[in-house]
C-alpha cells in the first residue's frame, strides 16, 4: 500500500520558518519525482514545487520562489519543504504527491499525503 | 505563467445526468493536463491524466478529452458519490499551474 505522511505544520509568525517533512512507503521513492501542492482555508488548490528523483533538479511556483527549499534523502523515503520568510498568505494545509510515471520533473500526482496545515500568524 | 481557467465555477444536477466542465489554457499545453476531484477534508484525487487517460480505479463513467488548450471532462453519469470540486492541472511548462475549480453537487 501506497503511503505519504506530511509532518511539521504548525503556528509560525510572519518572517518565521518551517521545515515540512512527507514520509512515503509502498513504493521506490527514488524512482519518482515529488510535489508539493498547498491549499489555503476555503480555497482552490495551488501547485508549489517539484524535485526529480535524483534531486539535481527542482521548480517552484512564482510565490515562494527564493522562500522555499524542496529536498529529499532517497536513503531514507522523505520529502522536505523548507519555508523561509513566511508569511500570512502562505496559511495552507500543504500536501506532499507522487507523480504517476516517474519522469523528470512532472505533476501527475496519483498519490497524495493527508496535508499538513501551515498557520502564518 | 499558464493561466487556466474552468467553466463553470458550480453546477447543480441530478443523478443519472451527464455532466461536463471545461478546462481552458492561456497557451498551448498539448495534452498536459490532468483533472482531479476533491471532496471536503480530503486530499485530492487523481481522475484522468495526459488529457484522456483513465486513472486505474475510476470508474469508466468518467472521461477526458482535448488538447493544447481546450479540454473536457465528462461524467456520462452522475452518481452520489460524484460531489466535490474538480481541478484541471496542466505540467507542460513551469510553474505548473490548476485551474481555479468546479464545484459539482447532486440536486
Amino acid at each position: 500500500e501506497v503511503l505519504l505522511l506530511e509532518s511539521g505544520g504548525g503556528l509560525v509568525q510572519p518572517g518565521g520558518s518551517l521545515r515540512l517533512a512527507c514520509v512515503v512507503s509502498g513504493f521506490t521513492f527514488r524512482n519518482y519525482a515529488m510535489n508539493w501542492v498547498r491549499q489555503a482555508p476555503g480555497k482552490g488548490l495551488q501547485w508549489v514545487s517539484v524535485i526529480s528523483n535524483t534531486a539535481k533538479t527542482a521548480r517552484y511556483a512564482d510565490s515562494v520562489q527564493g522562500r522555499f527549499t524542496v529536498s529529499r534523502d532517497n536513503s531514507r523515503d522523505t520529502l522536505y519543504l523548507e519555508m523561509n520568510s513566511l508569511r500570512a498568505d502562505d496559511t495552507a494545509v500543504y500536501y506532499c504527491a507522487k507523480d504517476l510515471e516517474g519522469k523528470a520533473l512532472a505533476a501527475t500526482l496519483d498519490y497524495w499525503g493527508q496535508g499538513t496545515l501551515v498557520t502564518v500568524s | 505563467a499558464i493561466q487556466m481557467t474552468q467553466s463553470p465555477s458550480s453546477l447543480s444536477a441530478s443523478v443519472g445526468d451527464r455532466v461536463t466542465i471545461t478546462c481552458r489554457a492561456s497557451q498551448v499545453i498539448k495534452n498536459d493536463l490532468a483533472w482531479y476531484q476533491q471532496t471536503p477534508g480530503k486530499a485530492p484525487k487523481l481522475l484522468i491524466y495526459t488529457a484522456s487517460n483513465l486513472q486505474s480505479g475510476v470508474p469508466s463513467r468518467f472521461s477526458g478529452s482535448g488538447s493544447d488548450t481546450d479540454f473536457t471532462l465528462t461524467i456520462s453519469s452522475l452518481q452520489p458519490e460524484d460531489f466535490g470540486t474538480y481541478y484541471c492541472l496542466q505540467d507542460y511548462s513551469y510553474p505548473f499551474t490548476f485551474g481555479p475549480g468546479t464545484t459539482v453537487d447532486i440536486k
